[in-house]
């Protein structure tokens, strides 16, 4: 059974620092590894996906990588903004598209 | 803008009753999935429908049915409701051609009183 866990829970930054956060999972076989955002009582907004294959994707200021053989994924932030406070959360997809999700880490950006 | 919508927004049912959630997206995906998130907790994975067929449930109970349409649209129905189901529920779609990427909607706050 697959177990995802994030670490931090809660992470309070000033802006302008670069983060990371970060996510491990138990079961190695998994497909692939969806990071996500929401906002407070919000849906969830895909910000990156790593095929199983593959070791890192980017998106603007974003940056996240996949170590399949540690069961590790980690979110890089560059150049933090007060609109990145949000709660980030991972997950990985087994078969048949099942997500299972991290509690997630819950960041704050402060002037 | 995932293009997946979810209907309604929120909802207020008293234990015991019946509710249905539906959910759609603009494209007409074949797959989608229902999970729920309580408060504070990551969402946990209810069930999925491909081609109006279930295709994988996780560990909740039969009271939690589902459906899917020929235009893909899906509705989650949960009878004799606990105080435990009140929780956010999220739909997603899943783009084969991103293998498996999922795109959210933006949930139904249901909570049971």
């Amino acid at each position: 059974k697959q177990e995802v866990t994030q670490i931090p829970a809660a992470l309070s930054v000033p802006e302008g620092e670069n983060l990371v956060l970060n996510c491990s999972f138990t079961d190695s076989a998994i497909y692939n590894l969806q990071w996500f955002r929401q906002d407070p009582g919000k849906g969830l907004t895909s910000l990156l996906l790593i095929q199983s294959s593959q070791r890192e994707q980017t998106s603007g200021r974003l940056n996240a990588s996949l170590d399949k053989s540690s069961g590790r994924s980690t979110l890089y932030i560059a150049a933090s903004q007060p609109g990145d406070s949000a709660t980030y959360l991972c997950a990985g997809t087994g078969t048949a598209s099942k997500l299972t999700f991290g509690t997630g880490t819950r960041l704050q950006v402060t002037l | 803008e995932t293009g997946v919508t979810q209907s309604p927004t929120h909802l207020i049912k008293t234990r015991g009753q019946q509710v249905t959630l539906r959910c759609s997206s603009q494209s007409g995906h074949n797959t989608v999935s229902w999970y729920q998130q309580a408060l504070g907790q990551g969402p946990q994975f209810i069930f999925q429908y491909y081609r109006e067929e279930e295709n994988g449930r996780g560990n909740f109970p039969p009271r939690f049915s589902g459906l899917q349409f020929p235009n893909y649209s899906s509705e989650l129905n949960v009878n004799a409701l606990e105080l435990d189901d009140s929780a956010l529920y999220l739909c997603a779609i899943t783009t084969t051609g991103r293998m498996g990427e999922q795109y959210f909607g933006p949930g139904t706050r249901l909570t049971v009183t």
